[in-house]
């Protein structure tokens, strides 16, 4: 099983600045990961797939990069409703693994 | 528009069983991969099955191999799970999820339902 560390775990940031989350994968999964962002309350909504792909309707704020087992989520510049928990996961391999969740919370 | 939602979730004895459905509307649900994931109380996502979307591949999690089954039924555009043996650990809140890519494989979830609460105890 590819297991995916995400860090930091908490990350404390002000409205309008940058914050950029890491997720390591225990392998390599090629560019296969995905990035979900999870509101309390709600289910997840997909942001970026193929580690750098935004899905349909998300702000270009939000950018992904990375390969192999190294990737980044990036908020450019951060908005209000942007502060909730982040999930990376891969799908290189079976089992599908996410990572334990980064949470963007109000500095 | 595009729309997946649950039912079927509630609170169960250890040992029981719990089918728990998943509505699709808005996209040809015959031709799209489906997963089922579930996020414990507090804690992370956990995914826990796939089926292909012709009916020819599934496979499930190894906490859930053998006790869960997934299933379709393209006539109703439903998918389902069957939770058999179930277990305290199996406490979540189930989510179906839909792959993104038409006939093929992509491996994300780009639209989810609202989930569904099991709870087991007893």
């Amino acid at each position: 099983e590819i297991v995916l560390t995400q860090s930091p775990a908490t990350l404390s940031a002000s409205p309008g600045e940058r914050a950029t989350l890491s997720c390591r994968a225990s392998q390599s999964v090629s560019i296969n990961l995905a990035w979900y962002q999870q509101k309390r309350g709600q289910a997840p909504r997909l942001l970026i797939y193929g580690a750098s792909t935004r899905a349909t309707g998300i702000p270009a704020r939000f950018s992904g990069s990375g390969s192999g087992t190294e990737f980044t989520l990036s908020i450019s510049s951060l908005q209000s409703e942007d502060f909730a928990v982040y999930y990376c996961q891969q799908y290189n391999n079976w089992p599908r693994t996410f990572g334990q969740g980064t949470t963007v919370e109000i500095k | 528009q595009v729309q997946l939602v649950e039912s079927g979730g509630g609170v169960v004895q250890p040992g029981e069983s719990l089918r728990l459905s998943c509505e699709a509307s808005g996209f040809t649900f015959s031709k799209y991969n489906m997963n089922w994931v579930r996020q414990a109380p507090g804690k992370g996502l956990e995914w826990v099955a796939f089926m292909r979307y012709d009916g020819n591949n599934k496979y499930y999690a190894d906490s859930v191999q053998g006790r869960f089954t997934i299933s379709k039924d393209n006539s109703k555009n439903t998918l389902y799970l069957q939770m058999n043996s179930l277990k305290t650990e199996d406490t979540a809140v189930y989510y179906c999820a839909k792959d993104p890519a038409v006939a093929a494989y992509s491996g994300s979830f780009d639209i989810w339902g609202q989930g569904t609460m099991v709870t087991v105890s007893s």
